[in-house]
């Protein structure tokens, strides 16, 4: 199996600037998690989703972020308009079945600079 | 929520040597403990895990201690080798019915020293 893909591996953008993140789950899996990871804030997950319904979307910092499943196996982070403070790494992770004690294996991760 | 604090945030070994971390968690409903390695360029794996119902896991050079009284838990790896060096995440949880998110600790950095 390739594992969780997540594309772009490396984003630079302006301020102002719509970014898209990309990520594709592990066949079969049908939870997935975005986090960023910060230095000040370590890993904070954003949402999740179950099923391709998000459950919790608490992490989301503001509107300007926005996460939908189009379908079972794919997923996009979008930041519109981005912001200098929106510079981190984003991952993303699925599990099985979503129980918290399924493993969840991350994706590589997207580094996010915005200018 | 829960909160999770992790010490140290540097540590350098030297190779053979031992190495522990520490991490105290502040919800005593939790009971599921996984640790993360993240090698650099690279996303958090998770390398082992315990939960409530034992004091101590171990496999092969890794083991996990929990004390549930004291609510803190430790990551112990004997005989250190280069390819240990990373960034290792200890996480707590409640795993009851519902529960999904994870509650990450800050990091510590290990290097082993060749």
């Amino acid at each position: 199996d390739a594992g969780v893909i997540q594309s772009p591996r490396h984003e630079v953008t302006e301020m102002g600037q719509e970014v898209t993140l990309r990520c594709k789950l592990i066949s079969g899996h049908n939870s997935l998690f975005w986090y960023r990871q910060t230095m000040m804030r370590g890993l904070e997950l954003l949402i999740y989703f179950n099923n391709n319904v998000p459950i919790d979307d608490s992490g989301m910092p503001e509107d300007r972020f926005s996460a939908k499943m189009p379908n079972a196996s794919f997923s996009t982070l979008k930041i519109q308009p981005s912001e200098p403070r929106d510079s981190a790494v984003y991952f993303c992770a699925s599990s099985q079945r979503g129980v918290i004690t399924d493993t969840q294996y991350f994706g590589p991760g997207t580094r996010l600079t915005v200018l | 929520g829960e909160n999770v604090e992790q010490h140290p945030s540097t540590l350098s070994v030297q190779e053979g040597d031992s190495a522990v971390i520490k991490c105290t968690y502040s919800d005593s409903a939790s009971n599921y403990f996984p640790w993360y390695k993240q090698e650099l360029g690279k996303g958090p794996q998770l390398i082992i895990d315990i939960r409530s119902n034992v004091g101590e896991k171990k496999d092969q050079r890794i083991a996990v201690t929990l004390n549930k009284t004291a609510k803190h838990f430790s990551l112990h790896i004997t005989e250190t080798q280069p390819e240990d060096s990373a960034v290792y995440f200890c996480a707590a949880t409640p795993s009851g019915a519902g529960s999904y998110q994870l509650t990450f600790g800050k990091g510590t950095k290990l290097s082993v020293i060749p």
